[in-house]
């Protein structure tokens, strides 16, 4: 059974570094690509990057010099981090396995 | 980036009736592989989204055969016919044939 999890802190100040970890069971990470999305609160869903199957990362340009993706795939683990975090970070972050199968999402809040 | 753009944003729909969303693309989805990769998406409140129809017209596991997708090149629907009260929520529709993915607005469905 496909399972995924994202976890991390629920508050952030700004300025400073969001570490999420999306733990996954049920498939391989050596085989499937892992997305992030996010998704401000009330409002829609946007692609953030891409961890694939190779270990290859490709990330949303707007994003691109604040973020970084990476995995450990003895411990069937995807990390995401983002530098500089404002207040418009505020959001819903999801892992999703090839668009297919969705995490239940965690909830970051950007405040001081 | 690709556009899409969801019609209607909201609708309002009886128990037992049938839903039409429009999803139009800025370009055509169609892949160098002959794949056109446009899927819909629905998220129940509080939930993240599930997967409903892949490649246009591909139910996914477990999907009923209410859902339906059609469509090509640049103009994509989502039918759902006798609307049951589980199908409410925000349908959303996903492009990845072009990088970097996009999702439409969404429209948000609602009982009459």
């Amino acid at each position: 059974q496909v399972q995924l999890k994202e976890s991390g802190p629920g508050l952030v100040q700004p300025s400073e570094t969001l570490s999420l970890t999306c733990t996954v069971s049920g498939f391989s990470l050596t085989s499937n690509s892992v997305h992030w999305v996010r998704q401000p609160p009330g409002k829609g869903l946007e692609w953030m990057g891409i961890i694939r199957s190779g270990g290859s990362t490709d990330y949303n340009s707007a994003l691109k010099s604040r973020l970084s993706i990476s995995r450990d795939t003895s411990k069937s683990q995807v990390f995401l981090k983002m530098n500089s975090l404002q207040t418009e970070d505020t959001a819903i972050y999801y892992c999703t396995l090839n668009w297919e199968w969705w995490g239940q999402g965690v909830m970051v809040t950007v405040s001081s | 980036d690709v556009v899409l753009t969801q019609t209607p944003v909201s609708l309002l729909i009886s128990l037992g009736g049938q839903a039409s969303i429009s999803c139009r693309s800025s370009q055509s989805l169609v892949h160098s592989n002959g794949n056109t990769y446009l899927h819909w998406y629905l998220q129940k409140p509080g939930q993240s989204p599930q997967l409903l129809i892949y490649q246009v017209s591909n139910r996914f596991s477990g999907i009923p055969d209410r859902f339906s997708g059609s469509g090509s090149g640049t103009d994509f629907t989502l039918k759902i016919s006798r609307v049951e009260p589980e199908d409410l929520g925000v349908y959303y529709c996903l492009q990845r044939t072009h990088n970097p993915p996009t999702f439409g607005g969404g429209t948000k469905l609602e009982l009459k």
